[in-house]
């Protein structure tokens, strides 16, 4: 069956470091690939999508890549702040209208 | 507003209750999708509509939950018979623009579900 895994521990880095999540999938050819971050007590918010015919995507301090021959997409966000705190989501897309498939998700704590 | 809402915020309901979760999408949005939170986790597809059709409802977990979209716009949820292990977040999201091709979806802030 198909499967996502990202990094199971918490990130804990200090800022104005990088920042680097990883997603991995196993069982799956996804068309697209979505980035969300959630806070505590709310939902999810869109970050990225990156297409199966894209290496890499960029937006302001974050940057995504994927590749589909290793079936990874990394996460970065570059010169990370206290407020980039939050739980990040990776989501495949389940082929069918457009309903996601999400990964765990990883905590990331930038310290000051 | 601008944004996906959803109702109850916090729902406490016991045991073998019946509860309905309202969620409003995006004027225009003609996508709309359930998902269940649990905690530490990411969330889980329920179901999803596009305009008033339910065109997928594998993700629901048994025959006691029930979603509708009669005019293509508010969406309810209703859970029949509460049990403990539907104590979980609720999430409503909407997409795609009427028109467009857009993926990404926009999330309402979730109902906190227990069952006790």
């Amino acid at each position: 069956s198909q499967k996502i895994e990202q990094n199971s521990e918490a990130l804990n880095i200090q800022e104005g470091k990088t920042a680097t999540l990883t997603c991995n999938y196993t069982n799956y050819s996804p068309a697209y690939l979505q980035w969300y971050r959630q806070d505590p007590g709310r939902g999810p918010v869109f970050l990225l999508l990156i297409r199966e015919n894209e290496k890499e995507k960029r937006k302001e301090r974050l940057k995504v890549t994927f590749d589909t021959t290793l079936k990874q997409s990394l996460f970065h966000i570059t010169a990370s702040q206290p407020a980039d705190s939050a739980t990040y989501l990776c989501a495949l897309d389940g082929n069918q209208g457009g309903k996601l498939i999400f990964g765990q998700g990883t905590e990331l704590s930038v310290k000051p | 507003g601008a944004g996906v809402s959803q109702s109850p915020r916090y729902k406490v309901a016991k045991r073998g209750q019946d509860v309905a979760l309202r969620c409003d999408p995006i004027s225009g949005h003609v996508s709309l999708f359930w998902y269940q939170q649990a905690l530490g986790q990411g969330p889980e597809f329920l179901t999803y509509f596009q305009n008033e059709a339910q065109l997928d409802k594998s993700g629901l977990p048994s025959d006691r939950f029930f979603a509708e979209r009669p005019e293509g716009s508010v969406s309810t949820l209703k859970i029949q018979r509460t049990q403990q292990e539907d104590s979980a977040v609720y999430l409503c999201a909407s997409s795609r623009p009427e028109g467009t091709v857009r993926y990404e979806q926009y999330f309402g802030p979730g109902t906190r579900l227990t069952v006790t």
